[in-house]
């Protein structure tokens, strides 16, 4: 089974602080994927790696960054956190070229 | 670029009820088309997909989606809803099978 894993599935920041949410997936897979999914708006693409080193922004990739040093690890960074960037991120995975992508359980992030 | 509504935001079925879940989306050629669910606390998981083909596609856990392209829609049925079936249902559109609009959600409550 592909599992894809996220370092936390709550947590609190404060406005300003730089805040790092990390992605494992054990499948070997090429491609990892962040989403941030909010009420009424569905899921919104923030950023896409399609290999190591290798990133592509998605629709909302302002206040974001993203770095993927390994294949199986994907952090999305927030520079400097900011409340309207409370949200649930989700990240995901796919092997390259197959469709199905892969979805962790979600960090519930709350910046105050 | 790509949109996707889903016009119900919540829909209730009584356990055993037939379920159909709109999605119309807006895309210039034929859009790769995907149905996910959300189970509370669970990541998203891949229900059915749509790229080409037999406009009838098949998927896990019982459900079908119908492509109609007149119509522009992607609609998700299940003949026979189970309790375990109340979850939220995202419907995703995308020029490619990676870079997806997702809609706002259409959330499903089973009453026995």
């Amino acid at each position: 089974d592909v599992k894809v894993t996220q370092s936390s599935r709550y947590l609190v920041k404060r406005t300003g602080e730089k805040v790092f949410l990390e992605c494992v997936q054990d499948m070997d897979h090429e491609n990892m994927f962040w989403y941030r999914q909010d009420p009424g708006l569905g899921l919104r693409l923030i950023y896409f790696s399609y290999d190591v080193k290798m990133k592509e922004k998605g629709d909302i990739p302002e206040g974001y960054s993203v770095s993927r040093e390994k294949k199986e690890r994907f952090s999305l960074i927030l520079e400097s956190a900011s409340t309207n960037q409370t949200s649930m991120y989700l990240c995901a995975s796919r092997l390259a070229g197959v469709e199905t992508q892969y979805f962790g359980p979600g960090t519930r992030l709350l910046v105050l | 670029a790509q949109s996707v509504t889903q016009p119900d935001i919540h829909i209730t079925v009584s356990e055993g009820a037939s379920l159909e879940l709109r999605c119309n989306y807006s895309y210039g050629a034929t859009p790769y088309l995907f149905w996910y669910v959300q189970s509370p606390g669970q990541g998203l998981q891949l229900l059915l997909k749509y790229f080409s083909g037999d406009t009838l596609v098949q998927g896990i856990k019982g459900f079908e989606a119908e492509f109609k392209r007149s119509q522009s829609s992607f609609n998700l049925r299940k003949p026979s809803v189970h309790w375990s079936d109340a979850a939220e249902y995202f419907c995703a559109v995308g020029p490619n099978d990676y870079k997806l609009s997702f809609g706002a959600g259409t959330t499903v409550t089973v009453r026995a």
